[in-house]
């Protein structure tokens, strides 16, 4: 079966710009969570959804936002974008919300210039 | 809020064995979990330790001990494909949150 899908793989945008991102889950799953990988920082949760609700946010600014669909589709939304935000945003789906394993995406590389 | 302490790096050689482990502070957690990265690649699952113990997966072992707040993956008979970054998690069961380790960046030489 088909793996997560995001889109784009690479993105290039200036400051105080916004950027929207997408995360198509393994077919069935309904558990979407989105992370921010910098060389820095690791792997920081950023929330999670499941069947359309939001269950979990991290900390992280108001700036950053998503939305699950009926399909289990997801998006992410980047308001105001700051130099520090550059970074690889990773999708990754599980059937259930509390399943530890997570199916990751190739994710999206994010350059705010 | 959780911590996860990993090794920054490791090198090893080829056919070698070797152990990355993960320290950690956290107020309950339903298991700690192993992701495999390479460069420019997504986080693929390796194993998860529900339970204290040892769970084997062919040349991969994890080992997790929640009295001594510790975990550790195994890595036997090394091939240069393993190079990659490795990555401890736990799911809180207090607020239901991911949290990964900064990772362990794993080389490994001929």
């Amino acid at each position: 079966k088909a793996g997560v899908t995001q889109t784009p793989r690479y993105l290039i945008k200036t400051r105080g710009q916004q950027v929207t991102l997408s995360c198509s889950p393994i077919s069935g799953h309904r558990s979407v969570s989105w992370y921010q990988q910098t060389p820095g920082q690791g792997l920081q949760f950023l929330f999670e959804y499941f069947s359309e609700t939001q269950r979990n946010k991290g900390n992280f600014p108001g700036r950053f936002s998503g939305r699950q669909f009926s399909n289990s589709r997801s998006e992410m939304n980047v308001s105001t974008l700051e130099l520090g935000d550059s970074a690889l945003y990773l999708c990754a789906s599980s059937f259930r919300d509390r399943n530890t394993e997570a199916f990751f995406g190739q994710g999206t590389r994010l350059t705010v210039v | 809020g959780q911590s996860l302490e990993q090794p920054s790096e490791v090198t090893a050689v080829e056919g070698a064995i070797v152990q990355i482990n993960c320290t950690y502070q956290t107020s309950g957690f339903y298991g700690l979990s192993w992701y495999q990265q390479h460069d420019g690649g997504a986080p693929t699952f390796l194993s998860y330790n529900a339970l204290d113990g040892l769970e084997e997966t062919g040349r991969f072992s994890s080992f997790l001990s929640r009295s001594d707040s510790y975990g550790y993956l195994l890595l036997q008979e090394l091939q240069m494909k393993d190079s990659a970054s490795y990555f401890c998690a736990v799911r809180d069961n207090n607020f239901n949150k991911f949290y990964f380790g900064s990772g362990t960046k794993l080389n490994v030489k001929p």
